[in-house]
């Protein structure tokens, strides 16, 4: 049962325009969510993260936006850059179980 | 300071062999994570480690096992090699465990990685 869901595998962007990951959860009690981004033959490095207690949390270019009643948040990158070219994980963790559950990620490629 | 280290960083092995991973966490960290990622199924969580005890487990078999030592240094260890364990496996450190707290800021840092082919 894959609690986090990301339904995009892949995604392709123009340089300078705008990138959205997006993705879904099906537990309730999850209450913060975090972003990685992983280039290959590295481990994933965190980018963002936003507690269940705000809707929106941004840090330069990333803005992750959550919606707790779709139970959806999503990654906005603005604008894009080549160097974001990589696969993005999104991230989910319940208070009290003291470990995060993945998604599936989604490979984004930004074309120059 | 020096982040995450694991070795080795690529392993062969044949099925029915045996395999342990080691995990340096940052310096100061005391909870190590292990997961596994294969295609197509994300990051999956193995266990964590916090003060040498092994405080949580994902669903595994019991051929995945682990343990932490006193420097907060983590090894994990597969016993009986099948194919479908070719993989990445990945560990993370933090400086504690997760928080519970409302407005939760932790997170984990990640290793490079071991990818492990099983043939």
């Amino acid at each position: 049962d894959q609690q986090v869901k990301q339904n995009s595998p892949s995604l392709s962007v123009q340089e300078g325009r705008i990138s959205i990951l997006n993705c879904d959860y099906t537990n309730s009690m999850f209450d913060y969510f975090l972003w990685y981004k992983k280039y290959p033959a590295e481990g994933p490095t965190f980018l963002i993260s936003i507690s269940s207690i705000k809707d929106k949390n941004e840090d330069g270019r990333f803005t992750v936006f959550l919606n707790k009643s779709a139970k959806h948040l999503s990654l906005h990158i603005v604008p894009s850059q080549p160097g974001d070219s990589a696969v993005y994980f999104c991230a989910a963790s319940a208070r009290g179980t003291y470990k995060y559950i993945f998604g599936t990620g989604t490979r984004l490629k930004v074309l120059a | 300071k020096a982040g995450v280290t694991q070795t080795p960083r690529y392993l062969i092995k044949t099925r029915g062999q045996q395999v342990t991973l080691s995990c340096s966490p940052i310096s100061g960290h005391r909870s190590v994570s292990w997961y596994q990622q294969t295609p197509g199924q994300g990051l999956q969580f193995l266990f964590e480690y916090f003060s040498e005890t092994q405080r949580n487990k994902g669903n595994f078999p019991g051929r995945f096992s682990g343990r932490q030592f006193s420097n907060s240094r983590s090894e994990m260890n597969v016993s009986t090699l099948e194919l479908g364990d070719s993989a990445l496996y990945l560990c993370a450190s933090s400086p504690h465990r997760l928080s519970s707290g409302r407005d939760r800021t932790d997170t984990q840092y990640f290793g490079p990685g071991t990818r492990l082919t099983v043939l």
